[in-house]
């Protein structure tokens, strides 16, 4: 599994502008791929989710963009809100049929009123 | 419907004691799948578990060990508990094995001293 330290990453936004966080995955043969969001004191929220064959999927205000070729993710959020303040995990299919997610680092994000 | 619930919402225990995690997931979902999430780190994959069987396991020693009763509920047990095990301890369930059906309890804070 990962480890990638104590500090999670932090992006603060104004209310009302976008949000991108990223994530870079470590299998080039990972063919799934799902944003999730975590509050405080909850368990992780499935937010979107896209498959390899796939460059981009759009949600309500949220898009999910894949580039395999350096295999990175990233969220894009429109409009972000206060309520939007949470980390966000990206996680990959762990590719052995078990239906084990890998999960990112995660990243805070902070929305300033 | 009534999500995913886990219990104890905290657990306190001593290094060298066992502790007992249970989860009961989503009423009709027979897969059942734990995290573990210490602090500042991802979530990492546990175990699975479906129709009453383990299906896989992550990098975890044996003393981490559980298992799914036949009413699909969970239990998760820790054995020898180490300082490291302290950690926020998710439970997931899906209708049926999934990746991104995953649905996620509030979790249990196990710390250990």
């Amino acid at each position: 599994g990962e480890s990638v330290g104590l500090h999670l990453p932090t992006l603060s936004v104004q209310e009302g502008d976008n949000s991108i966080i990223n994530c870079a995955y470590s299998n080039s043969a990972s063919d799934y791929f799902i944003w999730y969001k975590q509050e405080s004191g909850k368990g992780p929220q499935f937010i979107i989710d896209i498959r390899s064959n796939m460059d981009k999927r759009q949600g309500q205000r949220v898009t999910v963009l894949l580039n395999k070729t350096v295999k990175h993710l990233s969220l894009q959020i429109a409009a972000t809100q206060p309520g939007d303040s949470a980390v966000y995990f990206c996680a990959e299919d762990g590719m052995d049929s078990s239906y084990k997610l890998i999960f990112g680092s995660g990243t805070r994000l902070l929305v300033r009123p | 419907e009534a999500g995913v619930t886990q219990s104890p919402t905290h657990l306190i225990k001593t290094r060298g004691q066992q502790a007992t995690l249970r989860c009961s997931p989503i009423s009709g979902h027979t897969s059942v799948y734990w995290y573990q999430q210490a602090l500042g780190l991802g979530l990492q994959f546990l175990l699975w578990y479906d129709e009453g069987e383990e299906r896989n396991r992550g990098n975890f020693p044996p003393r981490f060990s559980g298992r799914q009763f036949p009413n699909y509920s969970s239990e998760l047990n820790v054995n020898a508990l180490e300082l490291e095990d302290s950690a926020l301890y998710l439970c997931a369930s899906s209708l049926v094995p999934s990746l991104g059906e995953q649905y996620f309890g509030p979790g249990t804070r196990l710390t250990v001293t």
